[in-house]
């Protein structure tokens, strides 16, 4: 069964620390997703990757293919990084579908 | 370039009645995607479109359907609705359909937020 494990499920802040979301998937897949969701609802794609590492301002995201492990960081986080992360982990091949994390709820106090 | 769409935002509907859901994908993407959002659940894969063509599937019942016109729009619609088919859904496009996609992102919309009463 194809299953995505997320942690944790709330993280509270300091404005300025350094934050890291875990995210575990079960079997192999294509590439992972970190997805931002802010109160409203909308979904925004932060990084796809199927290996290594991307960076994108003051985010960090790396996978680790033979762990089955990704983890979204964020430097010098600001109240504005408050929002609920979610992790997706991408099947190709005949799937074709994502499987998503239940999400980590961020807040960052002032 | 313009966003991905979907309409309408909001939606209260009742049991038994039967609803469509639209998605606009960001000009040049054939890929649509839709999934559903409840507290319970989290997200979850409902199916895709790619060049007006169901792709894949996930695991809903029958009631879910889609379809996709010539120029990548996707209705999503749901029949005989019941009270835990209230969510929110969303739609996604890509460039590239999910199967073959290994480096194109995702941009997804705002979403349609259903209440079945």
């Amino acid at each position: 069964k194809n299953e995505v494990e997320q942690s944790p499920q709330n993280l509270t802040a300091q404005e300025g620390e350094f934050i890291t979301i875990n995210c575990s998937y079960s079997v192999g897949i294509s590439a992972l997703h970190w997805l931002q969701q802010h109160p409203g609802g909308g979904i925004v794609s932060l990084f796809m990757l199927s290996s290594g590492k991307k960076k994108h301002g003051r985010l960090i995201a790396t996978i680790n293919i033979q762990e089955k492990h990704s983890s979204l960081h964020i430097t010098a986080s600001h109240p504005r990084d408050s929002a609920v992360y979610i992790c997706a982990a991408h099947y190709g091949g005949s799937q074709g579908n994502l499987i998503f994390g239940k999400g980590t709820k961020l807040s960052v106090k002032p | 370039k313009a966003g991905v769409t979907q309409t309408p935002r909001y939606l209260i509907k009742t049991r038994g009645q039967q609803v469509t859901l639209s998605c606009s994908p960001i000009s040049g993407h054939r890929s649509v995607s839709w999934y559903q959002q409840t507290p319970g659940q989290g997200l979850q894969f409902l199916f895709e479109y790619f060049s007006e063509t169901q792709r894949n599937k996930g695991n809903f019942p029958g009631r879910f359907s889609g379809r996709q016109f010539s120029n990548s729009r996707s209705e999503m619609n749901v029949s005989t609705l019941e009270l835990g088919d209230s969510a929110l859904y969303l739609c996604a496009s890509s460039f590239f359909p999910l199967v073959q996609n290994t480096n194109s992102p995702l941009h997804f919309g705002n979403g349609t937020r259903l209440t079945v009463t």
